[in-house]
C-alpha cells in the first residue's frame, strides 16, 4: 500500500530564510509525486509534481523539489520565505493512471517577520 | 483558469440530518474525486467517479454516503444520516484523461452537532 510521510508537523521560519519540507514515500511501482499547498480558508493548489525525467523539478511560487529513489523522498525547498508562504503543504502519491492520491499528514509552514 | 467549484463553503447541520454537498468540476474533466479531511489529520480519499459510476471506494465511504451526477455539470456528495465523526473538509477533485494531475475545489467545512 502506498503512505506518504511528512516527519515535520510545523515549521517556523524567518522572512527571507530558506525553507525545506521533507516528504518520504512508500510506494511498490514507480511513483507520481505532488506537493499542494493549502492557505487559510483555501484549497488545495498544486505546487509541482514529479512524473519522471529530471529528479529536480520547479513549481509555482519559487518552490523546487528533489525526488531521490534511494532514499524514498521527494523535499520541498524553497530559497527565500516571504510571509504569504506560511500556509500548510501536503505531499502526495500517485501513480500513472491512478488518479486516488494518498496524503501525508501535512507540514504547517509559519513565517515570523 | 478554470476551477473546480464547491458549495456550501460552511455547513452546519444536527446528527442525523442529511447533507448535499455540491461540485462543479472543470468542465472537459471526466474522473471525479472526493476526498476528506478531519481537522489535524491527512487528508483522505473516499471516492472516484467515472462514467457515471464509482470506479472505487474507500471504507470510510460507507453505506450512508452516495455520489451523483445529477446533470452535465454537478457532481454531489450525500450523507444521508449525518455523525458527528462526519465533521470535516470534503474536497471535490477533478481530472481528465491522462493528465495525471488532480485539481481541487476549496471545499466545504461539514460541522456536525
Amino acid at each position: 500500500a502506498q503512505s506518504v510521510t511528512q516527519p515535520d508537523i510545523h515549521i517556523t521560519v524567518s522572512e527571507g530564510a530558506s525553507l525545506e519540507l521533507r516528504c518520504n514515500y512508500s510506494y511498490g511501482a514507480t511513483p507520481y509525486l505532488f506537493w499542494y499547498v493549502q492557505s487559510p480558508g483555501q484549497g488545495l493548489q498544486l505546487l509541482l509534481k514529479y512524473f519522471s525525467g529530471d529528479t529536480l523539478v520547479q513549481g509555482i511560487k519559487g518552490f523546487e523539489a528533489e525526488f531521490k529513489r534511494s532514499q524514498s523522498s521527494f523535499n520541498l525547498r524553497k530559497p527565500s520565505v516571504h510571509w504569504s508562504d506560511a500556509a500548510e503543504y501536503f505531499c502526495a502519491v500517485g501513480s500513472f493512471n491512478d488518479y486516488k492520491l494518498s496524503f501525508g499528514a501535512g507540514t504547517t509552514v509559519t513565517v515570523r517577520a | 483558469e478554470p476551477e473546480v467549484t464547491q458549495t456550501p463553503s460552511h455547513q452546519v447541520t444536527q446528527m442525523g440530518q442529511e447533507v448535499i454537498l455540491r461540485c462543479v468540476p472543470i468542465s472537459n474533466h471526466l474522473y471525479f474525486y472526493w476526498y476528506r479531511q478531519i481537522l489535524g489529520q491527512k487528508v483522505e480519499f473516499l471516492v472516484s467517479f467515472y462514467n457515471n459510476e464509482i470506479s472505487e471506494k474507500s471504507e470510510i465511504f460507507d453505506d450512508q454516503f452516495s455520489v451523483e451526477r445529477p446533470d452535465g455539470s454537478n457532481f454531489t456528495l450525500k450523507i444521508r444520516s449525518t455523525k458527528l465523526e462526519d465533521s470535516a473538509m470534503y474536497f471535490c477533485a477533478s481530472t481528465s484523461s491522462g493528465a495525471n494531475v488532480l485539481t481541487f475545489g476549496a471545499g466545504s467545512r461539514l460541522t456536525v452537532l
